[in-house]
C-alpha cells in the first residue's frame, strides 16, 4: 500500500530554519514526481514545490524561492523540504503529495500533514 | 499565474439529490497533447485531500461512479449524481498546466 508520512513540523521563530521529512512506503519515491503543498488551518490549499523523477528538476512557488529547497534521498526513500528564513506567513500544515505519473501533475497520494508554526 | 475560481463557495445538498460545482480558469488548460490539466480533490473534515478526478474527466482509483468531471479550456464542472452523507467536505479544483500549480478557493459541501 502506498503511504506517505510527514514529520519535522514545529514552532520556530521568524528567521529560523526547519527541515520537513516525508517517508514513503509502498513505492519507490525517486520513480515519481513529488510535491509539497501547504494549508493554513481552516483555509485553502497552496502548492509549494515540486521535484521531478529522474533528473530531479525542481520548481517553487514565488513566495518561497531562495528560501526553501526540495530534495529526496534514494537510500531512505524520503522527500525533504529545507525551509530557511521562515516568516509568519509560512505558518501552515505541510503535506507531501505523490504525483500520479501521467500527463500533468495529479496528486494521487497525500500524507497526513505536519504543522509548522512561525512565531516569536 | 493562472487563477482558478470556484462557485459556489458553499453548497448545501440533500442526500440523493444531484450537485455540481463550477471551476473556471483565467487561461485555457488544454495542453497540446489534447488533455485538460485540471484535477478535482476532496478534503473531508479532519483529513488530507484526496484525488477524485484527473485530466478533467477521469475518475481516480476507488472513486465512486457518482462523481464525474467535464469541461474543457477554461470552464469545468464536477458533478455528483446522487449525493451521499460521506461526500461532505471541501472540494478543490487544481490546474497543473503551468507552474505555479494553482488551486481554486474551495467549495464546501454540507448536508442540508
Amino acid at each position: 500500500e502506498v503511504h506517505l508520512l510527514e514529520s519535522g513540523g514545529a514552532l520556530v521563530q521568524p528567521g529560523g530554519s526547519l527541515r520537513l521529512s516525508c517517508a514513503a512506503s509502498g513505492f519507490t519515491l525517486s520513480s515519481f514526481d513529488m510535491n509539497w503543498v501547504r494549508q493554513v488551518p481552516g483555509k485553502g490549499l497552496e502548492w509549494v514545490s515540486h521535484i521531478t523523477s529522474g533528473d530531479g528538476k525542481t520548481f517553487y512557488t514565488d513566495s518561497v524561492k531562495g528560501r526553501f529547497t526540495i530534495s529526496r534521498d534514494i537510500a531512505t526513500n524520503s522527500l525533504y523540504l529545507q525551509m530557511n528564513s521562515l516568516r509568519a506567513e509560512d505558518t501552515a500544515i505541510y503535506f507531501c503529495a505523490k504525483d500520479k505519473g501521467i500527463d500533468g501533475w495529479s496528486f494521487d497520494c497525500w500524507g497526513q500533514g505536519t504543522l509548522v508554526t512561525v512565531s516569536s | 499565474d493562472i487563477v482558478m475560481t470556484q462557485s459556489p463557495l458553499s453548497l448545501p445538498v440533500t442526500p440523493g439529490e444531484p450537485a455540481s460545482i463550477s471551476c473556471r480558469s483565467t487561461q485555457s488548460l488544454l495542453n497540446s497533447d489534447g488533455y485538460n490539466y485540471l484535477d478535482w480533490y476532496l478534503q473531508k473534515p479532519g483529513q488530507s485531500p484526496h484525488l477524485l478526478i484527473y485530466l478533467a474527466s477521469n475518475r481516480a482509483s476507488g472513486v465512486p461512479d457518482r462523481f464525474s468531471g467535464s469541461g474543457s479550456g477554461t470552464d469545468f464542472t464536477l458533478r455528483i449524481s446522487r449525493v451521499e452523507a460521506e461526500d461532505v467536505g471541501v472540494y478543490y479544483c487544481m490546474q497543473s498546466l503551468t507552474s505555479p500549480v494553482t488551486f481554486g478557493g474551495g467549495t464546501k459541501v454540507e448536508i442540508k
